[in-house]
């Protein structure tokens, strides 16, 4: 079965920091890769998603992720946080293929503050 | 409808009582999910439906837990004698399509949730 490990639970930065959020998972097949938002008050959104090709996708508001397969990570990066960007920060991983394809199973999420 | 609705927003109940959590998904969407979300523990899945095929529910987490999703669409959660433990938010969401189809697949459209207190 997949896991997903995300190694930050709350991260606090300044504006303009750059940011990294880990994520590693646990699977020895194929797998789809994401990361969702959920900004303070509303619904958990979807940020980006790596199915195939280029390693290194790009999401909304500036934000990518980079696939190392190697590594069976996906961490998140963004080069300047806005205090806008405070939320919490959840991976997930479903398995391509297999009987469990469906199942997307998220990590326990990163708490991003921003300071103004 | 436009987007994923849940009801009810907020549920008080007693210790030992049932509820039933609804979710509504996104017309069309074939595949419908459970997950629970308490804090500090992330989102926890709890039961997934993929049209007319069996429900994976791997992760419900005792037997007091059981979905159903009626017509392929409107899906009930239903706690039986509920616990203190059992207090948490419970987020529906729904896809167009599962599998290994790499067009739209496994994209959740999650809706707002149905927080449940257990008194």
């Amino acid at each position: 079965a997949q896991s997903v490990s995300q190694h930050n639970h709350h991260v606090i930065l300044s504006e303009a920091a750059s940011l990294e959020l880990g994520c590693n998972y646990s699977y020895g097949g194929t797998v789809n890769l994401f990361w969702y938002v959920q900004y303070p008050g509303q619904h958990l959104q979807l940020l980006l998603k790596y199915f195939s090709g280029d390693p290194l996708v790009k999401g909304i508001k500036g934000f990518e992720a980079e696939f190392i397969k190697s590594k069976f990570s996906f961490n998140l990066r963004k080069p300047s946080v806005q205090w806008s960007d405070t939320a919490e920060y959840f991976c997930a991983v479903n398995a391509r293929y297999g009987g469990s394809q469906g199942n997307l199973i998220f990590g326990k999420g990163t708490k991003l503050s921003v300071k103004p | 409808g436009a987007g994923v609705s849940q009801s009810p927003s907020n549920k008080v109940t007693e210790k030992g009582k049932d509820v039933e959590l609804r979710c509504d998904p996104i017309s069309g969407h074939t595949a419908l999910y459970w997950y629970r979300q308490s804090l500090g523990q992330g989102l926890e899945f709890l039961i997934y439906f993929q049209g007319n095929s069996a429900p994976d529910k791997s992760g419900l987490p005792s037997d007091r837990f059981s979905a159903e999703r009626t017509g392929g669409s409107v899906s009930t959660l239903t706690i039986q004698r509920t616990q203190q433990e059992d207090s948490a938010v419970y987020l529906c969401a729904s896809s167009f399509r599962t599998g290994n189809s790499l067009s739209g697949a496994n994209v959740l459209t999650f809706g707002a949730g149905s927080r449940l207190t257990v008194l």
